[in-house]
């Protein structure tokens, strides 16, 4: 069964407490993403990678940081200096055939709530 | 980066209405891409649109690029209470999404 995994579904932290959300993706897609969204809000892009141990920033990449060591996995760490971090986190991947423009295949999302 | 922005922001029909979102950008987009997130879900991606002037239907969603390739709209006709949810818009090179139009559809 292919397709984008995250966990976990909701996640609880202390503030000041670095917490990494996990994205696994078995499509065989070189293009991985992380997306942000507030209620009422788009989706604002936090990082994106086009390969493997390669990334770039996004719009709002302050307070986060990624890794890529491998294709199929992209986790994300929200850090104690992201000043509003709870979220609903959203993970993507696409072919890259052409970037971005590619259909984007989201993952089921983490909804991360510091306390 | 290229602004889109979506309107409007929600929208609240009786089910069999007619509904509309409209999505513009200040700058040609090279492609236009739709989706549709429900209540608790994921985006999920209907349709992309690359070409000016295009038109493309799904069943009783009708989507549209504008000739200059500045707006699209997504047309949904005779709404069902499996409309409900969010419709986003994500156009341009580094795919920037508008902030959505929320449906409600009352039976």
């Amino acid at each position: 069964d292919g397709g984008i995994t995250q966990s976990p579904k909701y996640l609880f932290r202390k503030e000041g407490q670095n917490v990494t959300l996990s994205c696994e993706q078995n499509l065989n897609h070189d293009a991985m993403y992380w997306y942000r969204q507030d209620p009422g809000q788009g989706l604002r892009l936090i990082y994106y990678s086009q390969i493997v141990n390669d990334f770039q920033k996004g719009d709002i990449a302050e307070g986060y940081s990624v890794s890529r060591e491998k294709k199929e996995s992209f986790p994300l760490t929200v850090t104690s200096a992201q000043k509003n971090p709870t979220a609903f986190y959203l993970c993507a991947s696409s072919p890259l055939t052409s970037f971005f423009t590619d259909t984007q295949y989201f993952g089921p999302g983490t909804r991360l709530t510091v306390l | 980066g290229q602004q889109v922005m979506q309107i409007p922001q929600y929208q609240h029909v009786q089910e069999g209405e007619d509904f509309t979102t409209y999505c513009n950008s200040s700058t040609t987009l090279s492609n236009i891409q739709w989706y549709k997130q429900r209540p608790g879900g994921h985006p999920v991606f209907l349709i992309q649109l690359v070409k000016s002037g295009e038109v493309k239907k799904q069943k009783r969603l009708t989507f549209q690029f504008g000739e200059a390739k500045k707006n699209s709209s997504l047309h949904i006709t005779a709404t069902q209470t499996t409309d409900v949810g969010t419709y986003f818009c994500a156009g341009g090179t580094a795919l920037n999404f508008g902030k959505g139009t929320s449906l409600l559809v009352t039976p």
